[in-house]
């Protein structure tokens, strides 16, 4: 039972380059949920999953897409990177009667 | 806006010492609320999480809610050089999927 995993866990990346940050978890869990997190910025929701098919807006959306590819699995894509995303990103997911939340290791993303 | 607040801190407390973290949520409307410890470099980790107004304990942790006063507490007793970490406070409302997080407690626990 591995939780939430993530892939990469680090990545550098060029202005102007695209790439999928890739989530999966194997908990059954019906929400899966993409963040940031900045120096004294806290977590923010970029975007979420409340179940499968479904993909909804955080906090702060742009400059991203997301597609929820199947109960399990939930991927981020940035389709040409800005230095502003430079970034921690954490995958998670939720479930169950209190909806408990669950976090992954974390995308270390750097932006040149 | 819907927020979780929380003293940044450092919060400093002497090995052995009960530490107290404190939170307030402003949505009358939260009905879970959630403890996270998240080590330097490292993803947030559930370490409590509460529904119920009162107490609510897991070893040197207990969590305490009182919705009147839209207020959550995490308490750690015996507290370690390994407890220091940023504790992070959440509460999410049934129904929205969104949780709310505040912005970390950070503690230090001194040997």
């Amino acid at each position: 039972n591995a939780g939430v995993t993530q892939t990469p866990k680090f990545q550098v990346l060029k202005t102007g380059q695209s790439m999928t940050l890739q989530c999966a978890q194997d908990m059954n869990h019906n929400s899966m949920y993409w963040y940031r997190q900045d120096p004294g910025m806290g977590l923010r929701l970029i975007y979420y999953s409340a179940s499968e098919g479904t993909t909804d807006k955080g906090e702060v959306p742009n400059g991203y897409n997301v597609s929820r590819l199947n109960k399990r699995e939930f991927s981020l894509r940035l389709e040409s990177a800005a230095p502003s995303q430079t970034s921690v990103y954490f995958c998670a997911s939720s479930g169950g009667k209190f909806y408990e939340q669950y976090f992954g290791p974390g995308t270390r993303l750097t932006v040149t | 806006q819907k927020e979780v607040e929380q003293n940044s801190g450092p919060l400093s407390v002497p090995e052995g010492a009960i530490a107290s973290l404190n939170c307030t949520y402003s949505d009358r409307g939260s009905q879970s609320f959630f403890w996270y410890r998240q080590y330097s470099g490292k993803s947030p980790e559930l370490i409590m999480s509460i529904y119920s107004n009162g107490d609510k304990e897991d070893g040197r942790f207990t969590a305490q809610l009182n919705k009147a006063s839209q207020y959550v507490s995490l308490l750690i007793r015996d507290s370690q050089p390994s407890d220091s970490a940023t504790y992070l406070c959440a509460a999410i409302t049934s129904g929205t999927y969104k949780y709310i997080f505040g912005t970390g407690t950070r503690l230090k626990v001194l040997a």
